[in-house]
C-alpha cells in the first residue's frame, strides 16, 4: 500500500519558534508537493520539489522553506512561526514521468496551530 | 490563469438522496486534466477520479457518476443514493501545463457534504 507519511498529526507551537514539518514517502516519487488548506480557501501551493535539492516556489512561499536531501523525504520549515501560519498542512507525492493526468498521493496532514 | 470554481461550500443532504457537487474550470491550454478527490474527517485526500481533456465520456462507479462538458467547462460530480460515509469535503482540481517537469495543479476550495442519517 502506497504511502505519504506525515511525521505530526497536531502541532502547536509559540510565535518566533522555528518549526519543521517533516514528509516521507515509500513511492520512489520525483515530485513532492507542500499545501496549505484553509477554510474558504482550499490548497494553496506553498513549494514543490521535482528532484533531490531541488526546489521550486508554489503560490504562497513567504515564510516558509524547504529541504529534500533525499528523495523520500520533504521537510517544510517555519523559519519563525507567526500566528497567521496556523493552518493545516498538507504534503503529497506525485511520480514525474507519467505526466499531467497523474493524480498525487496525499499524507494524513498537520494541523499546525501558533499561539 | 487556470482556475477552479466550486460554488457550492457546503451541502446538506438526507440519507439516500442523490447529491450533485458542481465544478466550474477556466484554462487556456488545450490539453488538461480534472480530478476529484475526497477528504474524509481523517484529513487524508483520496484520490476519486481522473478526466483528460479529450474525453468527454461520463463515467460510472458504483454509485459515484461524473459529468464532463467541456462546452460548459464543468466536471459534475453525482452521488446516488447517499451515505453517511459520503460525509467528507470534495475537492475538484484542474492540471495542465509542463514547466520545468511539473505539472501544475489548481485545486477548488473544496465542498464540505454531510450526509444526515
Amino acid at each position: 500500500d502506497v504511502k505519504v507519511t506525515q511525521s505530526s498529526r497536531y502541532l502547536v507551537k509559540r510565535t518566533g519558534e522555528k518549526v519543521f514539518l517533516e514528509c516521507v514517502q515509500d513511492m520512489d516519487h520525483e515530485n513532492m508537493f507542500w499545501y496549505r488548506q484553509d477554510p474558504g480557501l482550499g490548497l494553496r501551493l506553498i513549494y514543490f520539489s521535482y528532484d533531490v535539492k531541488m526546489k521550486e516556489k508554489g503560490d504562497i512561499p513567504e515564510g516558509y522553506s524547504v529541504s529534500r536531501e533525499k528523495k523520500e523525504r520533504f521537510s517544510l520549515i517555519l523559519e519563525s512561526a507567526s500566528t497567521n501560519q496556523t493552518s493545516m498542512y498538507l504534503c503529497a507525492s506525485r511520480p514525474m514521468g507519467e505526466g499531467m493526468g497523474t493524480e498525487a498521493f496525499f499524507g494524513q496532514g498537520t494541523r499546525l496551530t501558533v499561539v | 490563469a487556470q482556475k477552479v470554481t466550486q460554488a457550492q461550500t457546503e451541502i446538506s443532504v438526507v440519507e439516500k438522496e442523490d447529491v450533485t457537487l458542481d465544478c466550474v474550470y477556466e484554462t487556456r491550454d488545450t490539453t488538461y486534466y480534472l480530478f476529484w478527490y475526497k477528504q474524509p474527517p481523517s484529513g487524508e485526500l483520496v484520490f476519486l477520479i481522473r478526466r483528460n481533456s479529450f474525453d468527454e465520456q461520463n463515467e460510472i462507479s458504483g454509485r459515484y457518476s461524473w459529468n464532463f462538458q467541456k462546452s460548459t467547462s464543468s466536471f459534475n460530480f453525482t452521488i446516488t443514493a447517499s451515505q453517511v460515509v459520503d460525509s467528507a469535503v470534495y475537492f475538484c482540481a484542474l492540471s495542465e501545463g509542463n514547466s520545468g517537469g511539473y505539472q501544475k495543479v489548481t485545486f477548488g476550495t473544496g465542498t464540505k457534504l454531510q450526509v444526515i442519517p
